[in-house]
């Protein structure tokens, strides 16, 4: 079964404090990785995506990697910010999936001030 | 663009009525999905289209749901007789291949409420 993984649950940080969020998936034929951003009651934001053929991406604080051979992404934050605090989501398009995602159930991060 | 909408956004509804959501996608977006969000968890999918053909059906859409896109732009779902554990986000999202790699983006969800 084509699962993905998000452990923690839920973290608190100091603000100004680099984290990593991890993902895992268990299969590795997969034709892209997402990250989104949910906050409380709201839709889902794309944050990045990451092809298969890629290793990582970047965008401002932001920086998610990934690793097909063992199943993982990554999505480090730098210099955590209060309004940082919110649900990240990590979804995985599997190849023949007919470009469905399959979603983690996501980390609430709480970054205190 | 003005990105992905969703109406309305919040529906109370009583056991036993039927609801109809509505989705607006991003324009050239041909593809549209589906997904149900309860608390704590992430989206499942449901469903979705490529322009008004509807490809793919989750065994999570039972015979009380119906999904539509008529001439390949805005997307109706509609529970039939719901049922409390229909209560739950109702996401939409669309992506265009072509322009960026199957690439999703959301709406802002209708929370569905069945008392």
């Amino acid at each position: 079964k084509q699962e993905v993984t998000q452990i923690p649950a839920a973290l608190s940080v100091p603000e100004g404090e680099n984290l990593v969020l991890n993902c895992s998936f268990t299969d590795s034929a997969i034709y892209n990785l997402q990250w989104f951003r949910q906050d409380p009651g709201k839709g889902l934001t794309s944050l990045l995506l990451i092809q298969s053929s890629q290793r990582e991406q970047t965008s401002g604080r932001l920086n998610a990697s990934l690793d097909k051979s063992s199943g993982r992404s990554t999505l480090y934050i730098a210099a955590s910010q209060p309004g940082d605090s919110a649900t990240y989501l990590c979804a995985v398009m599997y190849t023949g999936a007919n470009s469905k995602l399959t979603f983690g159930k996501g980390i609430t991060l709480s970054v205190r001030p | 663009d003005t990105g992905v909408s969703q109406n309305p956004r919040h529906k109370i509804t009583k056991r036993g009525q039927n609801v109809t959501f509505r989705c607006d996608p991003i324009s050239e977006h041909n593809r549209l999905y589906w997904y149900r969000q309860t608390l704590g968890q992430g989206p499942e999918f449901l469903t979705y289209f490529q322009n008004e053909a509807q490809l793919e059906k989750s065994r999570l859409l039972s015979d009380r749901f119906s999904a539509e896109r008529p001439k390949g732009s805005f997307s109706t779902l509609e529970i039939q007789r719901t049922e409390q554990g229909d209560s739950a986000m109702y996401l939409c999202a669309s992506s265009a291949p072509r322009l960026s790699s199957y690439e999703q983006y959301f709406g802002p969800g209708t929370r569905l409420t069945v008392t």
